[in-house]
């Protein structure tokens, strides 16, 4: 499978927990996008990088939310002390660097409970 | 404010006829749409897009038309399948660069009748 995967897919987790998802993007992107999804809503944006840089974050993300891509390849997203209003689905997508188009492709998502 | 507006919660359609998925925007700053299509705990899937310089673009049984002067974008998907019943998103962006800046509607969930 050369798609976004996820890991984990499921996530249950007590309050004020620390969570950590992992994102391997489609081998030939260089870009990797977070995202966020509560029922009923879009995806909200929370933070891009260009191979490893971080170039956008958005105000969503806040100081307990950190995002790495450290050799450009796969990303993690962690949330410190978890509170419930954290729980969504987060999700990875990819894209590669095109002079035209912005299509992006999802993973299947990281379901986030917090309890 | 809502810059991507998917009016319709969600549609009911009769197998082998067609869909129509509206979607209306308020930044005349846009000039690329996608669609993606998410079925329950899946990650949203790509449909088709299209440019600001179209007003129509085509992929099988989907066609999506563009109407700037509206600000409006539909999605046609013909003849309905089972299968289509999910819910579909618009999204926009601005500028060829923006990938993260795209703006999403609150979807449509459709379903496609036997």
């Amino acid at each position: 499978d050369t798609g976004v995967s996820q890991d984990p897919r499921h996530k249950i987790t007590k309050r004020g927990q620390n969570v950590t998802f992992r994102c391997d993007p489609i081998s030939e992107h260089n870009r990797l996008y977070w995202y966020r999804q509560t029922l009923g809503q879009g995806p909200e944006f929370l933070t891009y990088f260009q191979n490893e840089a971080q170039l956008e974050k958005s105000r969503l993300l806040s100081d307990r939310f950190s995002a790495e891509r450290p050799k450009g390849s796969f990303s993690t997203l962690e949330i410190q002390r978890t509170e419930q209003g954290d729980s969504a689905m987060y999700l990875c997508a990819s894209s590669p660097t095109r002079d035209s188009g912005n299509t992006i492709y999802f993973g299947e998502g990281s379901w986030l409970t917090v309890v | 404010d809502q810059q991507v507006k998917q009016n319709s919660p969600s549609l009911s359609v009769q197998e082998g006829r067609i869909s129509i998925l509206n979607c209306d925007y308020t930044n005349s700053m846009f000039d690329y749409f996608l669609w993606y299509k998410k079925y329950p705990a899946e990650g949203p899937t790509f449909l088709i897009s299209i440019s600001s310089i179209k007003d129509k673009n085509e992929d099988g049984r989907f066609t999506v038309f563009l109407n700037k002067s509206a600000k409006h974008l539909s999605l046609h998907i013909v003849p309905s399948q089972p299968g289509d019943s999910a819910v579909y998103f618009c999204a926009a962006s601005a500028g060829m660069d923006s990938n993260y800046q795209l703006i999403w509607g609150a979807g449509t969930k459709l379903i496609i009748k036997p």
